[in-house]
């Protein structure tokens, strides 16, 4: 079983480039997340979607866009690129309400901005 | 104040003994819990759920006290496999945030031979 699948693995952008990373999972969860990673910060929630249709910022939405592209697919979207950005990025899915299922973790994207 | 706080550790251990990690949490609306564990680099994974009576796994038993709102993990004979860094997980049940979890910062565990 595949889980969640992250794409990019790895990424090196230059500050003011734009790009999307990917997240695919095929548990048939309704809930989906990202999170950032930074040392000594721990897991931060980006964005997350409790459905299919519906998105909601976390504690740290500036900056990114996100969307559900259908139940599958949740994308995370950096406009323009900062050198803060530069973290390693979760995406993660859940069976989501009302029983507040416990939350699988794709591989991760680590996105280097310079 | 954060919803969850955990003792960040380190905590260094010699194998074959217990450690036991303590968390506490704000939201007294909470209803689900969990201890997840995560591996340097790596993705965090479920390690188990919490549940109010208290349940084990093996090696781990994991408590909670809903009056103190304070969860518990216990590992027993550790082996060099459980060195890791170990989150504290509590769900959000109230208004706008239901449907989301709160992550501890982690402790960190490193269990020498």
């Amino acid at each position: 079983n595949a889980g969640v699948t992250q794409t990019p693995k790895f990424q090196v952008l230059k500050t003011g480039q734009s790009m999307t990373l990917q997240c695919a999972q095929d548990m048939n969860h309704n809930s989906m997340y990202w999170y950032r990673q930074d040392p000594g910060m721990g897991l931060r929630l980006i964005y997350y979607s409790a459905s299919e249709g519906t998105t909601d910022k976390g504690e740290v939405p500036n900056g990114y866009n996100v969307s559900r592209l259908n139940k599958r697919e949740f994308s995370l979207r950096l406009e323009s690129a900062a050198p803060s950005q530069t973290s390693v990025y979760f995406c993660a899915s859940s069976g989501g309400l009302p029983h507040n299922q416990p939350q699988h973790f794709g591989d991760g994207t680590r996105l280097s901005i310079l | 104040r954060k919803e969850v706080e955990q003792d960040p550790g380190p905590f260094n251990v010699p194998e074959g003994a217990t450690v036991a990690f303590n968390c506490t949490y704000s939201n007294s609306a909470s209803q689900s819990f969990f201890w997840y564990r995560q591996d340097c680099r790596k993705e965090p994974k479920l390690l188990m759920s919490v549940y109010s009576s208290g349940n084990e796994d093996g090696r781990f038993t994991a408590q909670l006290n809903r009056a103190s709102q304070y969860i518990s993990l216990l590992i027993r004979d550790s082996k060099l496999s459980d060195s890791a860094t170990y989150l504290c997980v509590v769900s959000a049940d109230r208004g706008s945030t239901l449907g989301r979890l709160y992550f501890g910062r982690g402790t960190q565990l490193t269990v020498w031979p």
